[in-house]
C-alpha cells in the first residue's frame, strides 16, 4: 500500500516558465492538502481539495497558482510564470476524511528551484 | 488570528538527555493537535491529541495536551543522534491546519 507519492522530487524551472507538481494520494483517500515550506520556515497551508472540488484555497496566492484534484488521476498544483520567490519545497498530504480527528499522510515533497 | 507557537526554536542536547518541546496555541474551534517529525524531506506523523490529560506514548516519545492552558508538550527520553531533526506541531483539522515554526533538535554524541 503505497503512501502519498509526489513527483517530480526535484524540479528546476527558469523564471517565467510553468511548474506542475503532482500528488497521488494514498489509495482510497479523497482529501488532499498542499503545503509550501520556505527555507527556515514551517509548513504553510495552501489549499485543500476533495475530489473535483476546491474546499479551501485561502492559503494560495490569487495569481499564478492553481490546484485541481480530478475524478481520475493525481492532484496537480500548477504555478504559472514562476518567479524566484516560488522556490520552495511543496508538500502534499492526503486523508481518508476531512473532518475531526483525521490523520494525514505526507508525501516526500517536490523541491522547486527557480533559476 | 489563529496562532501556533513552538518553543524553543532550537535545542542542542547530548545523547541520553531528556528533552521537552512545547507547543502553545490560540485557535478558534480547536479540534485536535498533531505532532510531526520532519524526516529528511517529509513530515512523519507522531501523535494526535484531542483530549486533555491523556498521555500518548510511542517508544521513547510521549505527548500530552492541556486544553485549559492551551498547550502540548512532546517528550523524548534517552535521546539519540538520530532524533536530530525538526519537530512540528499543528492544530485544527486539516482543512484549517496551522503549523508552528518547528523546533530544531540537535542531539550531540
Amino acid at each position: 500500500n503505497a503512501g502519498v507519492m509526489q513527483n517530480p522530487r526535484h524540479l528546476v524551472r527558469r523564471r517565467g516558465q510553468e511548474a506542475r507538481l503532482r500528488c497521488s494520494p494514498v489509495k482510497g483517500h479523497s482529501h488532499v492538502y498542499w503545503y509550501r515550506q520556505l527555507p527556515e520556515e514551517g509548513l504553510k497551508f495552501m489549499v485543500y481539495l476533495q475530489k473535483e472540488n476546491i474546499i479551501d484555497e485561502s492559503g494560495m496566492p490569487k495569481e499564478r497558482f492553481s490546484a485541481e484534484f480530478p475524478k481520475e488521476g493525481p492532484s496537480i498544483l500548477r504555478i504559472q510564470q514562476v518567479v524566484r520567490g516560488d522556490s520552495a519545497a511543496y508538500f502534499c498530504a492526503s486523508s481518508l476524511a476531512g473532518g475531526m480527528n483525521t490523520e494525514a499522510f505526507f508525501g516526500q515533497g517536490t523541491r522547486l528551484t527557480v533559476v | 488570528e489563529d496562532k501556533v507557537v513552538q518553543s524553543p526554536l532550537s535545542l542542542v542536547v547530548h545523547e541520553g538527555d531528556t528533552v521537552t518541546l512545547n507547543c502553545s496555541y490560540e485557535v478558534t474551534n480547536f479540534r485536535s493537535l498533531l505532532w510531526y517529525k520532519q524526516e529528511k524531506k517529509a513530515p512523519t506523523f507522531l501523535f494526535m491529541l484531542t483530549s486533555s490529560g491523556i498521555e500518548k506514548k510511542s517508544g521513547r516519545l510521549s505527548s500530552i495536551l492541556d486544553k485549559k492552558e492551551l498547550f502540548s508538550i512532546l517528550n523524548i527520553t534517552a535521546t539519540q543522534t538520530g532524533d536530530s531533526t525538526i519537530y512540528l506541531c499543528a492544530v485544527e483539522p486539516l482543512r484549517d491546519m496551522r503549523f508552528g515554526a518547528g523546533t530544531r533538535l540537535t542531539v550531540k554524541p
